[in-house]
């Protein structure tokens, strides 16, 4: 079962906005990732944040991490046209082994 | 992506056809994963394989069986295909420091 959902479904700006994006789940975890898909291609690993860490940037993004309320935010600042593309947050499943499972994701379109 | 070869990429069978979607990693790595992605589904598993020569049943398994015979290759094999299987197959494989999940660029599979 999914143990991520990421909100907004859908998500459009224009370009030199910011955009965000938030995850929530369900059970505890040890991390979270967040990748990103563009169209007709395979999810690439964007930033991972463990559950000791409030907060992560790489580049343009910034990713937080609230374990109390079981929801983590993405956000790319001065967003681009080719920052178009569907987001994906991915958490551990309950139990012993690693599986990573992902959400239905965030379709954001960056209009130039 | 690097590291993850799928093939074949495009692939249209008739109900009731055989096929085997071949997936090979060059980085050494223990955990392989097969996700399907549906519209408005997200990922969801199918199987994984922890290590060489072990296999596990993920959220939709059904119709479906794997194969892990030495660390490089995991295979996912449809015995009779059925027009529910039409989708995007993605293989992927997990670094064990990271946790980071490496994607290929999917397998566009059509069941008629």
């Amino acid at each position: 079962s999914q143990q991520g959902e990421e909100d907004p479904q859908a998500l459009s700006i224009q370009e030199g906005e910011n955009a965000t994006m938030n995850c929530s789940y369900k059970t505890s975890i040890n991390n979270l990732q967040w990748y990103r898909q563009n169209s007709g291609r395979g999810l690439v690993h964007l930033i991972l944040i463990r559950s000791n860490e409030r907060e992560k940037h790489s580049g343009r993004l910034r990713v937080t991490l609230d374990t109390s309320k079981k929801s983590s935010s993405l956000l790319i600042t001065a967003s681009r046209a080719a920052d178009t593309a569907s987001y994906f947050c991915a958490t551990p499943s309950s139990g012993g082994s690693y599986i990573p499972t992902f959400g239905r994701g965030t379709s954001l379109i960056v209009h130039p | 992506n690097a590291g993850v070869t799928q093939t074949p990429k495009f692939q249209v069978l008739k109900t009731g056809q055989s096929m085997t979607l071949q997936c090979a990693q060059d980085m050494n790595h223990n955990s392989m994963y097969w996700y399907r992605q549906d519209p408005g589904m997200g990922l969801r598993l199918i199987y994984y394989s922890a290590s060489e020569g072990t296999t596990d049943k993920g959220e939709v398994p059904n119709g479906y069986n794997v194969s892990r015979l030495n660390k490089r290759e995991f295979s996912l094999r449809l015995e009779s295909a059925a027009p529910s299987q039409t989708s995007v197959y993605f293989c992927a494989m997990r670094t064990e420091n990271t946790g980071e999940l490496f994607f290929g660029e999917g397998s566009r599979l059509t069941v008629l």
